[in-house]
């Protein structure tokens, strides 16, 4: 039981390039979700999902697409990567919207 | 909308020492309330959650939290820490409405003195 993973753990990018970040869970959870994390501002919604071929925006969605084409992958993607966009990347999943949600370790990527 | 506050931006304490971390949130109704832990490089960890019930909570590693509804806080305690304590702690809330379900504080950096 891996719980949930994320690829790549490390990417960097040069501005304008493009990339798909994969996020995987084995928990049969219903909700995925992704999140940013930078220095000081805690972690924000990025784009969440609340079942298999659903998605919806969260606090910061400008900048990204997201899909959800099986129940146990989220995608995140980057169709023209900004430097504001360098950040840790966090992929979570629960059974429910107010239930705990499990973490994957994180991408850290950066653009320059 | 709900809205979590850690005061504390960075806490040092002595390895043995009592620890307490603040959290306080904004929500109109009961909230669901976690408390998460990040060690560096890692991704975060539940230590505890609050859903209904007693309102002082056991978690993880010696940990514990207390809901106080009249204060709106709930609080992360632990009354002897480890060097290996050292990392950023997350509050969160949990809330009804569909969307914005989960908001995370802005977390508390801890760092443990030998």
């Amino acid at each position: 039981n891996a719980g949930v993973t994320q690829t790549p753990k490390f990417r960097v990018l040069k501005t304008g390039q493009s990339m798909t970040l994969l996020c995987a869970q084995d928990m049969n959870h219903e909700y995925m979700y992704w999140y940013r994390q930078d220095p000081g501002m805690g972690l924000r919604l990025i784009h969440y999902s609340v079942g298999e071929g659903t998605t919806a925006k969260g606090e910061v969605p400008d900048g990204y697409n997201v899909s959800r084409l099986k129940k146990q992958n989220f995608l995140l993607g980057l169709e023209s990567a900004a430097p504001s966009q360098t950040s840790v990347y966090f992929c979570a999943s629960s059974t429910y919207p107010t239930d705990t949600q499990y973490f994957g370790p994180g991408t850290r990527l950066t653009v320059l | 909308a709900q809205s979590v506050t850690q005061p504390d931006i960075h806490i040092t304490v002595s390895e043995g020492a009592s620890l307490e971390l603040r959290c306080n949130y904004s929500y109109g109704a009961t909230p669901y309330l976690f408390w998460y832990v990040q060690s560096p490089g890692q991704g975060l960890q539940l230590l505890l959650k609050y859903f209904s019930g007693d309102t002082l909570v056991q978690g993880i590693k010696g940990f514990e939290a207390e809901f106080k509804r009249s204060q709106s806080s709930f609080n992360l305690r632990k009354p002897s820490v480890h060097w290996s304590d050292a990392a950023e702690y997350f509050c969160a809330v949990g809330a009804q409405n569909y969307g914005q379900n989960f908001v995370f504080g802005p977390g508390t950096r801890l760092s443990v003195l030998p």
